[in-house]
């Protein structure tokens, strides 16, 4: 079993709507939480960083993360062409640990 | 602010050839960290650097790969010699003290090994 799964997509919504992004993951050691967006041939950009469970909201975009069921989300509200890109939700522990997900490629059509 | 410099951007060798990339982090960053993305999947860490000392290499493979940071800034990541499964995107990112801050990644290095 990998540490981190994802849903790889592609993902193709119509502009407006709201989108889902999940990962889960198997070690409980994981404390910290991180989606990224990245662009074609461009590096990863961090979006949001969120600590333990609980949510955490940023303008369109909110990041939830369920410990107990070992699941973290990412909200898109209102999509809008320029949200298409890879989203990858990243992991870590206190033992320098950092791990990636494989990426969810959304299109938002215009 | 200047952003996380790498180069060269593209680079085409043959198997058992070798290669070198080079990173600039951003400015006053401690950290620096190597990823390899392959194709359609996440960013998997090499080896990580805290100034110039490694915290952690468990996925670098030593037998062929190698990487230094000359005086806790400057990195350079090397292949030698590298094989066809090398092919893959090379990230460089830089954050300010540990994990828990916002890593940085610069524009990435392609490589195509022949």
């Amino acid at each position: 079993q990998k540490e981190v799964e994802q849903d790889p997509g592609p993902l193709s919504v119509p502009e407006g709507a709201i989108v889902s992004l999940n990962c889960t993951y198997s070690n409980s050691a994981f404390q910290y939480f991180m989606w990224y967006r990245q662009y074609s041939r461009k590096g990863p950009e961090l979006l949001m960083y969120t600590y333990s469970s609980g949510n955490k909201e940023d303008g369109r975009f909110t990041a939830q993360v369920d410990k107990s069921s070992k699941y973290i989300s990412l909200f898109i509200r209102d999509s809008q062409p320029s949200d298409s890109a890879t989203y990858l939700c990243a992991m870590a522990s206190g033992t320098y640990k950092y791990i990636f997900g494989t990426g969810t490629r959304l299109k938002v059509l215009a | 602010e200047a952003g996380v410099a790498q180069s060269p951007r593209y680079k085409i060798i043959e198997k058992r050839q070798s290669v070198a990339f080079w990173c600039n982090p951003i400015s006053g960053h401690a950290t620096l960290y190597w990823y390899q993305q392959i194709l359609g999947q996440g960013p998997k860490l090499l080896i990580q650097f805290q100034n110039n000392g490694v915290v952690d290499d468990s996925q670098l493979p030593k037998d062929r790969f190698s990487a230094e940071r000359l005086k806790g800034v400057d990195s350079t990541l090397k292949i030698q010699p590298a094989k066809l499964e090398d092919s893959a995107v090379y990230l460089c990112a830089s954050s300010l003290v540990s994990i828990y801050n916002e890593q940085f990644f610069g524009p990435g290095t392609r490589l195509t090994v022949l």
